[in-house]
């Protein structure tokens, strides 16, 4: 089974541009959660899609957005880019399954910097 | 809050020392710990401890649960330059019964083995 893909891998932007990741998850799974990776705060979580729909959402400002396509695959924008928004971005993805925990499975991450 | 926590934040080992990493949570509904492992991007999984098995083993890799602390430890013994890598210690987060599908991550345990 292939594992998580997103791309790019790397990406260098000017602030005010804006940005799009992608992730495609596992085969068969239906969740994909995204994490902004920075030295001082570590991994926080950005949000999570299931089926399309926006199931879950952290503490970040509307500048930053996702969407799911009915493939599963998942796109997160960031509008305006200031230069605290350079980290690692990664996606997980899950089956997404109701109740008991499911494993989430990393991306390799996309590196924005943001000049 | 839920948050959770890891000490020490970087430690540096030579072979064949023995290292034990911490983690501390604090949050509601908890049902699982995990530890994951990321050494160059992706963070990729090692143990999910919970009430029903609290103690986790594979190799020179070991961690333990105890809910009566709210902690948890990562154990490495003999270790090699291979081990070296952040370890970071995540906690899901429920709603209800539900899975939300995040993630509560700690900063990270930063470990460096010298030959």
């Amino acid at each position: 089974k292939a594992g998580v893909t997103q791309t790019p891998r790397y990406l260098i932007k000017t602030r005010g541009q804006q940005v799009t990741l992608s992730c495609s998850p596992i085969s068969g799974h239906r969740s994909v959660s995204w994490y902004q990776q920075t030295p001082g705060q570590g991994l926080q979580f950005l949000f999570e899609y299931f089926s399309e729909t926006q199931r879950n959402k952290g503490n970040f400002p509307g500048r930053f957005s996702g969407r799911q396509f009915s493939n599963s695959r998942s796109e997160m924008n960031v509008s305006t880019l200031e230069l605290g928004d350079s980290a690692l971005y990664l996606c997980a993805s899950s089956p997404g399954l109701a109740g008991w925990y499911n494993e989430q499975f990393f991306g390799p991450g996309t590196r924005l910097t943001v000049l | 809050e839920d948050k959770v926590v890891q000490s020490p934040l970087s430690l540096v080992v030579h072979e064949g020392d023995t290292v034990t990493l911490n983690c501390s949570y604090e949050v509601t509904n908890f049902r699982s710990l995990l530890w994951y492992k990321q050494e160059k991007k992706a963070p990729t999984f090692l143990f999910m401890l919970t009430s029903s098995g609290i103690e986790k083993k594979s190799g020179r890799l070991s961690s333990i649960l105890d809910k009566k602390e709210l902690s948890s430890i990562l154990n490495i013994t003999a270790t090699q330059t291979g081990d070296s890598a952040i370890y970071l210690c995540a906690v899901p987060s429920y709603r209800g019964s539900g899975n939300t599908g995040k993630l509560i991550f700690g900063q990270g345990t930063t470990l460096q083995v010298k030959p």
